[in-house]
């Protein structure tokens, strides 16, 4: 069974300063990766995936991704965060071939400081 | 597009009462799911339905009914409300099954159990 361990529960950061939101999971099979955004009252949307190719990926507002199939890891970084950026990250894995098997970490708040 | 859209935002219960929450999207999306957001513990899947007349059990079933009688709806019931189902109720739809595809989801229904 897949798993997905955020190991973070509050990042806070200056603002203009660099961040990273550390995400391993484990699976025994080929797998989707996911970084979702809550900003506070909503729902999620999708910040990036990965599916397959090139291990960086590149999502809205800045953020990025790198895949380490060696070391499991799927974090998420952005080199200069805004007020606007704070809210909750979920990063999410899925087992090729179902997205009934989605399963989500149990998330990192993320709170820039001016 | 309105997208998925969730019904009501807020509900106060009392332990035993029933209640259904409302999940619609407009996308002609097959999949369709439930979740529940507990503090620490991100969404966990509730059920799921891969198209009209097709429903199963995620990870956290025990409490919950769902049906799918058409494409755009996929309501949630509670049969018999309880404290422990005091939670944040997230609706999620995909176009497809595969696994890679993206979730969008709704804003979310706020509940509370006395």
């Amino acid at each position: 069974a897949q798993s997905v361990t955020q190991l973070d529960s509050q990042v806070p950061v200056f603002e203009e300063a660099p961040v990273e939101l550390r995400c391993n999971y484990s699976s025994s099979v080929s797998v989707y990766l996911f970084w979702y955004v809550q900003y506070p009252n909503q729902g999620l949307q999708l910040l990036l995936k990965y599916l397959s190719g090139s291990t960086l990926v590149k999502g809205i507002n800045g953020f990025e991704a790198e895949f380490n199939k060696s070391q499991t890891s799927f974090h998420l970084r952005k080199p200069s965060v805004h007020i606007s950026d704070t809210a909750e990250y979920f990063c999410a894995v899925s087992e090729g071939g179902s997205a009934r098997q989605l399963t989500f970490g149990s998330g990192t708040q993320l709170t820039v400081l001016p | 597009n309105a997208g998925v859209t969730q019904t009501p935002k807020f509900q106060v219960l009392k332990t035993g009462q029933s209640m259904t929450l409302q999940c619609a999207q407009d996308m002609n999306h097959e999949y369709m799911s439930w979740y529940r957001q507990d503090p620490g513990m991100g969404l966990r899947l509730i059920h799921y339905s891969v198209g009209a007349g097709i429903t199963d059990q995620g990870e956290v079933p025990n409490g919950y009914n769902v049906s799918r009688s058409t494409t755009e709806d996929f309501p949630l019931r509670l049969l018999s409300a309880a404290p422990s189902q005091t939670s944040v109720y997230f609706c999620a739809s995909s176009y497809g099954l595969a696994g890679a595809e993206t979730q969008y989801f709704g804003p979310g229904t706020r509940l509370l159990v006395l």
